[in-house]
């Protein structure tokens, strides 16, 4: 079942935050979360497991709640180089294999 | 790190001629290997599972007549697009599983930009 990311897109101007949702009608054993700049392969960001958990690095992070069916990507101060496409996988999809979002569009500029 | 090579990045090739694409894990081996299909600004969707030393798994939709997998060893994994139809034309990429204590996570080849004339 293909998890829902909202918003679709984003515009920001350099220095804003931003807020991804993912969310599923059941309970995720993890979600993943992607970024992929055109034309270029995805690169993953983080991997959230537990209910509750909260991490992340720079001024990216990512949590999971209790429930463990939504997760939400915070990108803060953002930089150029924060734009792309950012998508949500959980697991799902033949042996481990992931199944994404729709994936959420963020354009940054300066 | 963990490094998936994807080869070609880019193929265009006539209507009914069938196209193989590459995948290998550099510096790490990989007992499992998936591929996934991106339309223009769309998402990743998974196509099917390759499990090295036996049968693919495919995704429910996905012609595995058509979408030929090969994972003969632990470092390569070919797609065959057979008969390839315009209709095929997409970005096609691999990517491995690296898995570590109770974490995983997915590297993914480049890409490969078929174009199907």
């Amino acid at each position: 079942q293909q998890p829902v990311q909202s918003p679709q897109a984003v515009i920001l101007r350099e220095g804003e935050d931003a807020v991804i949702n993912c969310s599923s009608s059941k309970a995720l054993y993890s979600v993943h979360w992607y970024r992929q700049k055109h034309g270029e392969a995805p690169v993953f960001l983080m991997i959230l497991l537990k209910g509750g958990e909260q991490k992340g690095h720079d001024k990216i992070s990512a949590s999971f709640n209790e429930k463990k069916q939504q997760s939400s990507l915070y990108l803060t101060a953002s930089q150029l180089s924060y734009s792309g496409t950012y998508f949500c996988g959980t697991p799902g999809g033949g042996a481990d294999g992931l199944t994404f979002g729709k994936g959420t569009h963020l354009i940054i500029q300066p | 790190g963990a490094v998936v090579s994807q080869h070609p990045s880019r193929v265009i090739c006539k209507s009914g001629t069938s196209v193989k694409i590459e995948c290998r894990s550099l510096d790490f081996q990989a007992t499992t290997m998936f591929w996934y299909r991106q339309f223009p600004k769309k998402s990743l969707m998974l196509m099917a599972t390759s499990n090295e030393g036996s049968k693919a798994t495919y995704e429910q939709g996905v012609e595995k007549d058509k979408f030929l997998i090969n994972h003969a060893s632990l470092t390569l994994s070919t797609l065959t697009v057979t008969s390839a139809h315009p209709e095929d034309s997409s970005f096609y990429i691999c990517s491995a599983i690296v898995s570590w204590a109770t974490n995983e996570k997915l590297f993914f080849g480049s890409g490969t930009q078929l174009s199907v004339l």
